[in-house]
């Protein structure tokens, strides 16, 4: 796994309610990334970061909120969740722009 | 408005056999391309890559191709196994840009069949 670690790995919450899915790294990499799962969508960026404090939004991004304090943790907050936000949610990591990423073993996050 | 399509949601293929996953793209732009497998319950694997200043790449039973002009690239695995049996992702990036994340299509569901 790349020196990944995602949590929770499964998670199961109300509408409204707020939700923060961590990812740990190992590795030192500079870059990370958020991607979400969903059937018949394959893979999509919710949100990236190129370094401490360096964030950027990704594909869908709407209803989610990043921060990267340190190198190996990059959190995703979902502020007010909602059920269109129940999917899978993956970390990914990389050394650079040119390297492939690496991912968790994901979230599975259920919105009630 | 995609740019990374993979047209063929499902393909079977017996083991022993060359299975053959296709991947279309629209950005031009994109330089860096790559493929990845996903196991239920696993995050997605990196399989192998290509840059757009070659046309392929190899790493034992998996085969990459690049046709930039037709904005297509293909992952061959001869011969597949059973174990081959998962959904594959074609993602590419515009690596010269920077900061650019990778791009996935929908994924393609490969069946081997014994």
């Amino acid at each position: 796994d790349a020196g990944i670690t995602q949590s929770p790995r499964h998670k199961v919450t109300e509408t409204g309610t707020p939700v923060t899915l961590r990812c740990h790294q190992t590795e030192n990499h500079r870059y990370m990334y958020w991607y979400r799962q969903d059937p018949g969508h394959g893979l999509r960026l919710i949100h990236y970061s190129y370094g401490v404090k360096d964030t950027d939004k990704g594909e869908v991004s709407d209803g989610y909120s990043v921060s990267r304090s340190k190198t190996e943790d990059f959190l995703l907050t979902l502020e007010s969740a909602t059920s269109s936000q129940t999917s899978v949610y993956f970390c990914a990591i990389s050394a650079s722009v040119d390297s492939p990423l690496h991912f968790g073993n994901g979230t599975r996050l259920t919105v009630t | 408005d995609q740019q990374v399509k993979q047209n063929s949601p499902s393909l079977s293929v017996q083991e022993g056999r060359i299975s053959i996953l296709n991947c279309d793209y629209t950005n031009s732009m994109f330089d860096y391309f790559l493929w990845y497998k996903k196991y239920p319950a696993e995050g997605p694997t990196f399989l192998i890559s290509i840059s757009s200043i070659k046309d392929k790449n190899e790493d034992g039973r998996f085969t990459v191709f690049l046709n930039k002009s037709a904005k297509h690239l293909s992952l061959h695995i001869v011969p597949s196994q059973p174990g081959d049996s998962a959904v594959y992702f074609c993602a590419a990036s515009e690596a010269h840009s920077g900061n650019t994340p990778l791009v996935f299509g929908k994924g393609t569901r490969l069946s081997v069949i014994a």
